[in-house]
């Protein structure tokens, strides 16, 4: 029990749709970021979100963006959504944003039809 | 961040030692080895990290070469919940990600 919860656990959606998946970090981590898992595949970074703010970007393109809220929880946001963008969607907090331990939760599993 | 390579894949009789390497050839002096595990249907767990000196905490082992372009994961009486996909990393210690590769299929059987 890592204390990072994301909701839902499963969706599907339709291509060209868009979708908001939840996180709810440790109390007092002030930093969450999201991964991308494809299948057999390791995560893969999104973004980082350090005191609301953006704090570092993978190599994904603007249609997945972000929110951090002052109340430890944090949205990803997928716009126009394509088929190869059904994956396991992982996010982790911390204390600080090189925090060796990083506890990620359980993920979401999307599924794009 | 440096490049890692692992072998795809494991077996480990229950109860006894698994080590799983890990290659860095190309690590610079400011980047630690670390290692996560994931459980099926589980988010990522953090194992262990080291710099230069071997490590040992509730969980594993870390062995680091001399050179640091090589270490190795020791799991001391592997479990059948030990059965995962490790995942070593190598990164900055201010850095703000996690690159994760394939990783390595641990099997342990009983």
């Amino acid at each position: 029990e890592t204390g990072v919860t994301q909701s839902p656990t499963h969706l599907i959606k339709t291509r060209g749709q868009q979708v908001t998946l939840r996180c709810s970090s440790q109390s007092g981590h002030n930093t969450v970021s999201w991964y991308q898992q494809a299948l057999g595949q390791g995560p893969q970074f999104i973004f980082q979100y350090y005191r609301e703010e953006e704090n570092g970007r993978g190599n994904f393109p603007p249609r997945f963006s972000g929110l951090q809220f002052p109340n430890y929880s944090s949205e990803l946001n997928v716009n126009a959504l394509e088929l190869d963008d059904s994956a396991l969607y992982l996010c982790a907090s911390s204390l600080l944003t090189y925090d060796t331990e990083a506890f990620f939760g359980q993920g979401t599993r999307l599924t794009v039809v | 961040d440096a490049k890692t390579t692992q072998p795809p894949s494991m077996d480990c009789a229950e109860g006894r030692a698994a080590n799983l390497p890990c290659n860095h050839s190309t690590i610079s002096g400011n980047e630690y080895v670390y290692w996560y595990r994931q459980i099926h249907s589980q988010g990522p767990q953090y194992i262990i990290h080291g710099l230069k000196n071997n490590e040992t905490n509730e969980m594993a082992s870390l062995i680091i070469t001399e050179d640091r372009k090589s270490s190795t994961l020791i799991l001391p009486h592997a479990t059948l919940r030990d059965t995962a996909v490790y995942y070593c990393i190598v990164r900055v210690a201010d850095g703000n990600k996690l690159v994760f590769g394939a990783g390595t299929i641990l099997r342990v059987k009983s």
